[in-house]
């Protein structure tokens, strides 16, 4: 079981482009949480979402934001036009439901705009 | 809305001294409460749950629901325990599965 998986680890963006970070969760797991982390501050909810469908997004930025989690295929936080306050580590969660179970952290994207 | 604060940015010990850290709450509601912990170049995990009332690595945590807490505590630190710890709150509810985070502690025990 190789955990929650996060690609890329690292990545350095000029302000204006866009951003992809992935997430794979646990297998079998098909509740996927992300959050953020601001230097100096604790980790942030953005959203939860189940296959298919964004369950809670009150965490999210209003613009340039974006989450999906396909049927097939990884859960996708998508940022675009980039902006320094954006730099930060993003972590993804899963969990084989909703609530009363653990949530499994992957490892982190590290996102440096420049 | 929910908060979690935790007061202590930085604690130290000594190898075999009892540690504490703090954390507290605002919800009105039942929220369940966590620790996490988080190892050197190690992905965050949970430690311990307060419904499941269990130790892990010699850590307990009681939700004081008058005081709004859940401190974590250990009788004897081993620097084995030095980590990043982060309590945790879900509100259920609709927020059910979100969690709130504190600040985090940075635990250093030393030899």
């Amino acid at each position: 079981n190789a955990g929650v998986m996060q690609n890329p680890r690292h990545l350095v963006r000029r302000r204006g482009q866009e951003a992809r970070l992935r997430c794979s969760p646990v297998k079998g797991h098909s509740h996927v949480y992300w959050y953020r982390q601001l230097p100096e501050e604790g980790l942030k909810f953005m959203v939860y979402l189940q296959k298919e469908n964004i369950i809670d997004e009150s965490g999210m930025p209003k613009e340039r934001f974006s989450a999906e989690f396909p049927k097939e295929g990884p859960s996708i936080l998508r940022i675009q036009q980039v902006v320094r306050g954006d730099s930060a580590a993003y972590f993804c969660a899963s969990s084989p439901g909703r609530g009363g179970h653990t949530q499994y952290f992957g490892p982190g994207t590290r996102l440096t705009v420049l | 809305a929910q908060r979690v604060t935790q007061p202590e940015k930085l604690l130290s010990v000594f190898k075999g001294a009892p540690v504490e850290l703090k954390c507290n709450y605002s919800y009105s509601g039942s929220p369940e409460l966590f620790w996490y912990v988080q190892y050197s170049r190690q992905r965050l995990q949970l430690l311990l749950r307060h419904i499941s009332r269990e130790s892990i690595k010699g850590f307990t945590a009681d939700l004081n629901k008058g005081e709004t807490s859940f401190h974590l505590k250990k009788p004897f630190a081993q620097e084995e325990d030095s980590a990043m710890y982060y309590c945790a709150l879900d509100a259920g509810g609709t927020s059910y599965g979100k969690l709130t985070f504190g600040q985090g502690t940075i635990l250093t025990v030393h030899p």
